[in-house]
């Protein structure tokens, strides 16, 4: 069975803090996806990155990074400098990389509430 | 940018009335996916449907849900009966059949069962 932990229930930072999110994993399988979404408060998700388990090296898009670590089973969330509009429920989410189903569901995490504050 | 939509966006309905909520998945995806959010929780997987079948469902996914693909762009999720715990934000995603391929997620739509 899989299984998304953020531990972090709410994180408030003063806006052009750092924060980091948490987010650790379970699975069985060998090969599997893990996904950051953003929610903002006007409810839709919005997919932020997808990370094959292959792939151990970290990515940087502008203010975000991610740290990916399989020993740890750790997919880790940065934002430098935060802004008002990085506002936001943060969820970690896991995927098979194959499914006999042929189908991908994904498994999220409880979220994590951002709030950045002027 | 191509997109998910849905509708309707927020819908009140009274308990054991039925309800459709539809979806119009990116052109090009070919599997399409219910997933629900009670208010403050998780995001959890209904259902998914391949080649006009259902190939996966959760235990949520009982008898009193269906989906349907009745034309060539909308994927509906119709509730029989509503119960109060139906109460929740209800999104529509879509990915092509590529291996891990990203989930495209829609606004949602939130349904109150009074």
């Amino acid at each position: 069975a899989q299984k998304v932990t953020q531990a972090q229930t709410e994180i408030s930072v003063v806006e052009k803090e750092d924060v980091t999110l948490d987010c650790v994993y379970e699975t069985r399988d060998t090969t599997y996806y893990l996904f950051w979404y953003k929610q903002p408060p006007s409810g839709e998700l919005v997919f932020l990155i997808r990370r094959n388990s292959f792939d151990e090296q970290n990515e940087i898009s502008g203010r975000y990074s991610w740290n990916f670590q399989k020993s740890t089973s750790s997919f880790n969330f940065t934002i430098t400098a935060s802004q008002v509009v990085d506002s936001a429920v943060y969820f970690c989410a896991l995927s098979a990389a194959y499914s006999g189903a042929g189908s991908y569901q994904l498994t999220f995490g409880k979220g994590t509430k951002l709030s950045v504050i002027p | 940018e191509p997109e998910v939509t849905q509708t309707p966006s927020h819908q009140v309905t009274q308990m054991g009335q039925e309800v459709i909520l539809r979806c119009v998945p990116i052109s090009n995806h070919l599997y399409f996916y219910w997933y629900r959010q009670i208010l403050g929780q998780k995001v959890e997987f209904l259902v998914s449907f391949y080649n006009n079948e259902i190939s996966e469902k959760s235990e949520i996914f009982d008898d009193q849900f269906s989906v349907e693909r009745p034309d060539g762009s909308n994927f509906t999720l119709k509730i029989r009966s509503t119960k109060l715990e139906d109460s929740a934000m209800y999104f529509c995603a879509s990915s092509t059949q590529v291996s891990g391929n990203t989930i495209y997620f829609g606004e949602g739509s939130w349904l109150t069962v009074v």
